[in-house]
């Protein structure tokens, strides 16, 4: 499959414990953020979005905390498991109409060890 | 349910030769659709999109090209594909900002 995350920070985690993914951005404008997991040779997959009126989202086993004062992102994955383990980016959109395209960070490698 | 469907999964292709990379997209209308690539170890880089049959923006120069034929339909083509466009292309379709993603087309020009 694709070798996405050769050179990508990596966090490393016990099977169990909480993990904590964060994500700086950079354009103030930005008003939609969306968490993606991606495991090798796939496409990303959608975790969990948020908007700038929100600092906080919850999900099913995922939180995503939003401080837009320092531009920051964080994706919380409580009790983690050996099938998180994957490449997490976070992207960022602004309110251009028609295009709302995603702008990616470069991504982290989560391992899970058992 | 919609559902976003991109292929080949792998290509591999000799420099100078020609692409075409297809990816449909099903269970909904006049969506937003999307063509990126990924280098090893990076992240998402946009190349195209399109808001509607027949309109078609770059978002960087290079030698490939993007056409929208049908309203759920959407198109990669390069006439002479060169080393540097070997990557992870992907296909995504949005309404409203979350964008969803195809399987991805594994490109090696050789």
């Amino acid at each position: 499959g694709e070798s996405v995350g050769l050179h990508l920070p990596t966090l490393s985690v016990q099977e169990g414990d909480n993990s904590i993914i964060n994500c700086a951005y950079s354009n103030s404008a930005s008003d939609y953020f969306i968490w993606y997991k991606q495991e090798s040779g796939k496409g990303p997959q959608f975790i969990i979005d948020i908007r700038s009126n929100m600092d906080k989202r919850q999900g099913q086993r995922v939180t995503v905390l939003l401080n837009k004062t320092v531009k920051h992102l964080s994706l919380q994955i409580a009790a983690t498991q050996p099938g998180d383990s994957a490449v997490y980016f976070c992207a960022e959109s602004t309110p251009d109409t028609g295009r709302r395209a995603l702008t990616f960070g470069s991504g982290t490698r989560l391992q899970v060890q058992p | 349910s919609q559902t976003i469907h991109q292929w080949p999964a792998t290509l591999v292709q000799p420099v100078g030769s020609p692409l075409s990379l297809e990816c449909t997209v099903e269970g909904t209308s006049n969506p937003n659709l999307y063509w990126y690539r990924q280098a090893a170890g990076r992240g998402l880089q946009l190349l195209f999109y399109s808001v509607g049959i027949g309109q078609i923006s770059s978002e960087v120069p290079q030698n490939l090209s993007a056409s929208r034929p049908q309203d759920r339909q959407f198109i990669l083509s390069s006439k002479k594909l060169l080393l540097s466009d070997s990557g992870f292309y992907l296909c995504a379709w949005s309404l409203g900002g979350r964008a969803f993603f195809g399987q991805g087309t594994r490109l090696t020009v050789v």
